[in-house]
């Protein structure tokens, strides 16, 4: 299957900061998606982004397909960012190994 | 917008007992729901995929003895966990997509505990 991975595996912030996180797939996925996980397990979708970039608020993804990776950008980061992020490619959902986030006050 | 609705929050049962947890799609029709079984501190595990009115189709090492799926109707898919044994003990997450909507919802999963 799809191997997804994705970096860095655990980060730690300071509320304020910006950080970036990487999803790389082996093969084309088609299409890309962006979950948080928060710490009482609810998954909620950031983004659905096959290619190019789009935005919401603070966050924002990049997805270059062509090269088989995509970024999510969180900006000015805040304690309720904290969890996990997973990237999934939709064509059979291969989820991601994931990013643990936590930012602190 | 769309709303998944995924019940028992939280079960503990028995070894040797059965389990049912249900997936609902509270504002749209979700054509195709998913299950998914996430560990502690690790990703999430597609274990099938249901589509309505029909068979569920399992992952590669997921047994559907075990694991029984009904997707009965557009806004209902049960997960029935049979016979469960401690090591099912485990994080189950639901997710449905609608016809119209091309992303996936998710339900707040049900953490099940074996004993």
């Amino acid at each position: 299957g799809i191997q997804v991975e994705q970096s860095p595996p655990d980060l730690i912030l300071q509320e304020g900061a910006n950080s970036t996180l990487r999803c790389n797939f082996s093969d084309s996925v088609n299409n890309l998606q962006w979950f948080h996980q928060n710490p009482w397990g609810q998954l909620i979708n950031l983004f659905y982004i096959p290619s190019g970039t789009k935005q919401n608020g603070r966050l924002s993804a990049t997805t270059v397909a062509t090269e088989r990776y995509s970024l999510l950008y969180i900006s000015s980061s805040q304690t309720t960012d904290s969890g996990v992020y997973f990237c999934a490619g939709l064509n059979n959902l291969f989820f991601g190994t994931g990013t643990r986030l936590t930012v602190i006050p | 917008g769309a709303v998944v609705s995924q019940h028992p929050s939280r079960v503990i049962c028995k070894s040797g007992t059965s389990v049912k947890i249900e997936c609902r799609s509270l504002d749209f029709q979700a054509t195709t729901m998913f299950w998914y079984r996430q560990f502690p501190k690790q990703s999430l595990m597609l274990m099938a995929t249901s589509n309505e009115g029909s068979k569920a189709t399992y992952e590669q090492g997921v047994e559907k003895d075990k694991f029984l799926i009904n997707h009965a109707s557009l806004t209902l898919s049960t997960l029935t966990v049979t016979s469960a044994h401690p090591e099912d003990s485990s994080f189950y997450i639901c997710s449905a997509r609608g016809q119209i909507y091309y992303g996936y919802t998710f339900g707040s999963g049900t953490r099940l505990t074996v004993v």
